[in-house]
């Protein structure tokens, strides 16, 4: 939504650069595992999802590692561009819940200089 | 534009008053869900439906929350006596069925939500 993120962690980086954000995960009994951007004003977007049977995952320009020993998860963005500007949210779920109840992260800002 | 659409997108309210807010889903998407926004903070769960059935309460749904979708299709967001601590952004999100289906990546489509400022 509009001003999110007023207080998050944030990750400068320039326009060409590739990013690194992290997600630290609480439930061990989660077993999916997504990304989403948010833009100010915006709700989130879905970029890339993984299960815990999965310990990467590449889409276009984007990579999630998910560690389960240390319930870590991260998100790199190749070639960031500054479209890429936003923050970003991982989230978890436990599909024995039956339902897609999913537990956002903090967020973190990502801030793409041009 | 076939995503998720919510109304109204902005309100002011003062305290004590009733407000409520409403969400068209994607048309095939049998699952709906409320979730909750405020500033600096991941979107938290507040409810869920599948079809017509509300399935699934967050304890954060106080009593002045109520939350239907009497056909299944659309849904609506009532906030009664709103607090400022009301103020927050309502986001509603929907998906065709659960994470790890055949049919889908469990993705749950979100919409640009409601600001609510309660003064």
């Amino acid at each position: 939504g509009e001003n999110v993120g007023l207080h998050l962690p944030t990750l400068s980086v320039q326009e060409g650069d590739n990013s690194i954000i992290n997600c630290a995960y609480s439930n061990s009994a989660s077993d999916y595992f997504i990304w989403y951007k948010q833009e100010s004003g915006k709700g989130p977007q879905f970029i890339i999802d993984i299960r815990s049977n999965m310990d990467k995952r590449q889409g276009q320009r984007v990579t999630v590692l998910l560690n389960k020993t240390v319930k870590h998860l991260s998100l790199q963005i190749a070639a960031t561009q500054p479209g890429d500007s936003a923050v970003y949210f991982c989230a978890e779920n436990n599909q024995n819940t039956g339902f897609q109840k999913l537990v956002f992260g903090t967020g973190t800002r990502l801030l793409v200089s041009p | 534009d076939t995503g998720v659409s919510q109304d109204p997108r902005h309100k002011i309210t003062k305290r004590g008053q009733n407000v409520t807010f409403r969400c068209d889903p994607i048309s095939e998407h049998n699952r709906l869900y409320w979730y909750r926004q405020t500033l600096g903070q991941g979107p938290e769960f507040l409810t869920y439906f599948q079809n017509e059935a509300q399935l699934e309460k967050s304890r954060l749904l106080s009593d002045r929350f109520s939350a239907e979708r009497p056909k299944g299709s659309f849904s609506t967001l009532e906030i009664q006596r709103t607090e400022q601590g009301d103020s927050a952004m309502y986001l509603c999100a929907s998906s065709r069925g659960l994470a790890g289906g055949p049919t889908n990546t469990g993705e749950l489509f979100f919409g640009e939500g409601s600001r609510l400022t309660v003064l």
